[in-house]
């Protein structure tokens, strides 16, 4: 079955500091790997876009790594702000439909 | 920085009533979405929408459900008969193509009473 899975369910972290997201899936065959975040009753905003032969990008203090061997994705955020605390979606394009799976998201707070 | 945006943000609604979601688009999309999130659940893809034409549905899609684009800028989510378990945010996205960024909307907040 295709599925998406995050941990940790939720992090809370101080402001400033460091942490790193976890994305496991098992949806075959795969064509993208996408990171959002989403504000508490907001649409998701897209943060990276990573394929195949992607192995990391980043977007400012985002990075997103892919391991397409092992299936497993992370998203580190470096130096924290408060503007972080959101939702972090992990949403993988593929299966037979080819369509968005998206997991169940890590739920961030930075504290000051 | 071109953006999808949705109205209402918020409809009330008595169960059994039709209810019309409304999408604008960023203008230069091809394709055209709707998902919706249940509060506290992920989000989930309801259908995508190319050429005039649904692309592909999910099974939560059902014949309760249609979608529409009326003119060159809109794109409507319909509910015939609301049940309560409609409840949930409901997105609209777009994008130019399976490997472009989609952008997503605002959402609308469904309440069925």
């Amino acid at each position: 079955k295709n599925q998406v899975e995050q941990s940790p369910q939720s992090l809370i972290i101080l402001e400033g500091k460091n942490c790193t997201l976890q994305c496991n899936y098992t949806v075959s065959p795969f064509s993208n790997l996408r990171w959002y975040k989403q504000d508490t009753g907001r649409g998701p905003v897209s943060l990276t876009i990573m394929t195949f032969s992607e192995n990391t990008k980043s977007n400012g203090r985002y990075t997103a790594t892919l391991d397409a061997d092992t299936k497993q994705s992370s998203l580190h955020i470096t130096a924290s702000q408060l503007s972080d605390s959101a939702s972090y979606i992990c949403v993988v394009k593929g299966g037979a439909t080819n369509k968005l799976i998206f997991g169940t998201g890590t739920l961030l707070a930075v504290q000051p | 920085e071109p953006e999808v945006t949705q109205t209402p943000s918020h409809q009330v609604t008595q169960m059994g009533q039709e209810v019309i979601l409304r999408c604008v688009p960023i203008s230069n999309h091809l394709y055209f979405y709707w998902y919706r999130q249940i509060l506290g659940q992920k989000v989930e893809f309801l259908v995508s929408f190319y050429n005039n034409e649904i692309s592909e549905k999910s099974e939560i899609f059902d014949d309760q459900f249609s979608v529409e684009r009326p003119d060159g800028s809109n794109f409507t989510l319909k509910i015939r008969s609301t049940k309560l378990e409609d409840s949930a945010m409901y997105f609209c996205a777009s994008d130019r193509g399976s490997k472009n960024i989609q952008y997503f909307g605002a959402g609308t907040r469904l309440s069925v009473l």
